[in-house]
């Protein structure tokens, strides 16, 4: 079965940078959502988005920005990166009407050196 | 503020042992208690509970909910070593404007062979 994709899987960047990190949710899933999951942590929700719409709002730093296109996919915009942004930010898709039932992505690993 | 607690933070067990990894939760606005298995990449979706006192199974595992207690447990019976893992409970709020999961800090599984 389709999983979720997230590209790049990982990614060195140097503090300041900025980043763009992608996500293709499971066809016929329209909710997208990102977390941050730090080393030795718990994922964070950050933000979701449902129909091209954000749809809730976690714990996203302003430096962050992202948005949801017209094939239901999604990318995650950081800039000014500091060397804390460095995590695992994964990416869940879900049906709006099941949106508890969330399935993650293979994440993306962002090293900030 | 939303809180998702598991215990043990980690545990050491042999192959064929039966292990109970428990999750409580303190949420407002709660849905739904899910059970991720994470080895080294994306949280892998193993069950989701709205209702307490039905048990959900799917092989070796087990689980169920307890919305009086507030709380949930995962079981695995002949474990293999192939269950070890970062086990990932989380809740589903519902609060407007932010309705994501709240995680855990995961148990921590090693099944010795």
């Amino acid at each position: 079965a389709a999983g979720v994709i997230q590209s790049p899987r990982h990614l060195i960047k140097e503090k300041r940078e900025t980043a763009t990190l992608k996500c293709y949710p499971i066809p016929r899933h329209d909710t997208v959502y990102w977390y941050q999951q730090g080393p030795g942590q718990d994922p964070q929700f950050l933000i979701s988005f449902y129909e091209k719409m954000q749809s809730d709002k976690g714990s996203i730093p302003d430096r962050f920005s992202a948005q949801q296109f017209s094939d239901y996919h999604s990318e995650l915009n950081m800039s000014s990166l500091e060397l804390g942004d460095s995590a695992l930010y994964f990416c869940a898709s879900s049906l709006r009407t099941l949106r508890d039932e969330q399935y993650f992505g293979p994440g993306t690993r962002l090293t900030v050196t | 503020e939303d809180k998702v607690v598991q215990s043990p933070l980690s545990l050491v067990v042999h192959e064929g042992d039966t292990v109970t990894l428990n999750c409580s939760y303190e949420v407002t606005n709660f849905r739904s208690l899910l059970w991720y298995k994470q080895e080294k990449k994306a949280p892998t979706f193993l069950f989701m509970l709205t209702s307490s006192g039905i048990e959900k199974k799917s092989g070796r595992l087990s689980s169920i909910l307890d919305k009086k207690e507030l709380f949930s447990i995962l079981n695995i019976t002949a474990t293999q070593t192939g269950d070890s893992a970062i086990y990932l409970c989380a809740a589903f709020v519902l609060d407007t404007g932010r309705r994501a999961l709240t995680f855990g800090s995961g148990t921590r599984l090693q099944v010795q062979p």
